[in-house]
């Protein structure tokens, strides 16, 4: 069974601290992804990773950074979090393979900053 | 980059009737448009998707249609059921190289029993 698993599902930080959410996948996926969620915008993307240590910026990627060491783990940073960055963050996976263009996702962080 | 406009944002039908969900894309060289479903409080599933070489494809009563002279394509679910109320997204992108979806803004479908 296909499982992308966030490490929290719910987070509450304060203005300026540093903030991990991790992502991880079991599938052997080569793609990885971090997307926001917010009310009547649909999913952003904000980074994603088509190999390991390789990452590219999506569209809104200012206040954000990422990490992937490992094939199976998709980390994304939030380096000094801040209030406008309040939002559900999912994290999603999927195959290079010819044909499989499915994301799988993960459950959600739902992330405060107060 | 691609852009995809999703309509309507909100749809409120009674169970039985049908609901289509529009959705127009910008780029021309997409040819892989899915739909993914969220139910309140869960991750966003893939239920459905077509490919450029075809122009309708059904699965029960989910069907979705594409013309990609006019970039638009669409879902119709038919015999609406409560479990089909959902958010709904669209997404198309190109299939070649790092697969890269670009989502609609989202669909929130309401079915009343």
């Amino acid at each position: 069974d296909v499982k992308v698993t966030q490490s929290s599902r719910y987070l509450v930080k304060r203005t300026g601290e540093k903030v991990f959410l991790e992502c991880v996948q079991d599938m052997d996926h080569e793609n990885m992804f971090w997307y926001r969620q917010d009310p009547g915008l649909g999913l952003r993307l904000i980074y994603f990773s088509y190999d390991v240590k390789m990452k590219e910026k999506g569209d809104i990627p200012e206040g954000y950074s990422v990490s992937r060491e490992k094939k199976e783990r998709f980390s994304l940073i939030l380096e000094s979090a801040s209030t406008n960055q309040t939002s559900m963050y999912l994290c999603a996976s999927s195959s290079s393979g010819t044909g499989a263009y499915e994301q799988y996702f993960g459950p959600g962080t739902r992330l405060t900053v107060t | 980059g691609e852009n995809v406009e999703q309509h309507p944002s909100t749809l409120s039908v009674q169970e039985g009737d049908s609901a289509v969900i529009k959705c127009t894309y910008s780029d021309s060289a997409s040819n892989y448009f899915p739909w993914y479903k969220q139910e309140l409080g869960k991750r966003p599933q893939l239920i459905i998707d077509i490919r450029s070489n075809v122009g309708e494809k059904k699965d029960q009563r989910i069907a979705v249609t594409l013309n990609k002279t006019a970039k638009h394509f669409s879902l119709h679910i038919t015999e609406t059921q409560p479990e089909d109320s959902a958010v709904y997204f669209c997404a198309a992108s190109e299939t070649g190289g790092s697969y890269i979806p670009t989502f609609g803004r989202g669909t929130s479908l309401i079915v009343h029993p």
